[in-house]
């Protein structure tokens, strides 16, 4: 079985670009969810989707969105890019319905360094 | 809010010996705690969870954590360390049964000397 899978794994940007990262979940999840991983902050949940809606959320600016397609693909958007956007952002696949608490699945990152 | 604590950045210990990182949680309710491992380039991958159930836990490649509400700690363990095990180790709770949204601590790096 495939793990998660995301794109593009490296990707440098300038200030005040935007970018779009992709996620592919294991066959059969319905739930992703993102995390920017830093340094200085570690890991920080930014959300979740599940069947196409949003159904956790972080306390990240609007700048960060996201969206979940009927394929349970993911994308994640950042506007605006700012320098402390830089950072390892992890997605993360599960089964997850509302009575299941279990492992996530992640993937190896998409690391974006913003100059 | 639900937080949790990792006591050392970073933990160095030789072959062979007892490997122990600290994790502390803070909860109002039982929560579901986790510990998960990042190998260098890699995303994160679960060592073992607790889910209420058996109080001590076992998990991948040795490692078992046990789970002690009365100290709100749920310290990872693994009685004879390798050097495969060098890695960075994250805490982690969920207060609500079915939340994807895992709350971190900052994490342990563990280094392994031969």
């Amino acid at each position: 079985k495939a793990g998660v899978t995301q794109t593009p794994r490296y990707l440098i940007k300038t200030r005040g670009q935007q970018v779009t990262l992709s996620c592919s979940p294991i066959s059969g999840h319905r739930s992703v969810s993102w995390y920017q991983q830093t340094p200085g902050q570690g890991l920080q949940f930014l959300f979740e989707y599940f069947s196409e809606t949003q159904r956790n959320k972080g306390n990240f600016p609007g700048r960060f969105s996201g969206r979940q397609f009927s394929n349970s693909r993911s994308e994640m958007n950042v506007s605006t890019l700012e320098l402390g956007d830089s950072a390892l952002y992890l997605c993360a696949s599960s089964l997850a319905d509302r009575t299941y608490t279990g492992e996530l699945f992640f993937g190896e990152g998409s690391r974006l360094t913003v100059l | 809010a639900q937080s949790v604590t990792q006591l050392g950045s970073h933990v160095s210990v030789s072959e062979g010996a007892l490997v122990l990182l600290r994790c502390n949680y803070s909860s109002s309710v039982p929560p579901y705690l986790f510990w998960y491992v990042q190998y260098p380039n890699q995303g994160l991958q679960l060592l073992l969870k607790y889910t209420s159930a058996a109080t001590l836990v076992k998990g991948i490649n040795g490692f078992e954590a046990e789970f002690k509400k009365s100290e709100t700690s749920f310290h990872l363990t693994k009685p004879s360390a390798h050097m495969s095990d060098a890695a960075e180790y994250f805490c982690a709770v969920s207060p609500i049964q079915g939340a994807q949204k895992l709350v971190f601590g900052q994490g342990t790096r563990l280094t392994i000397n031969p």
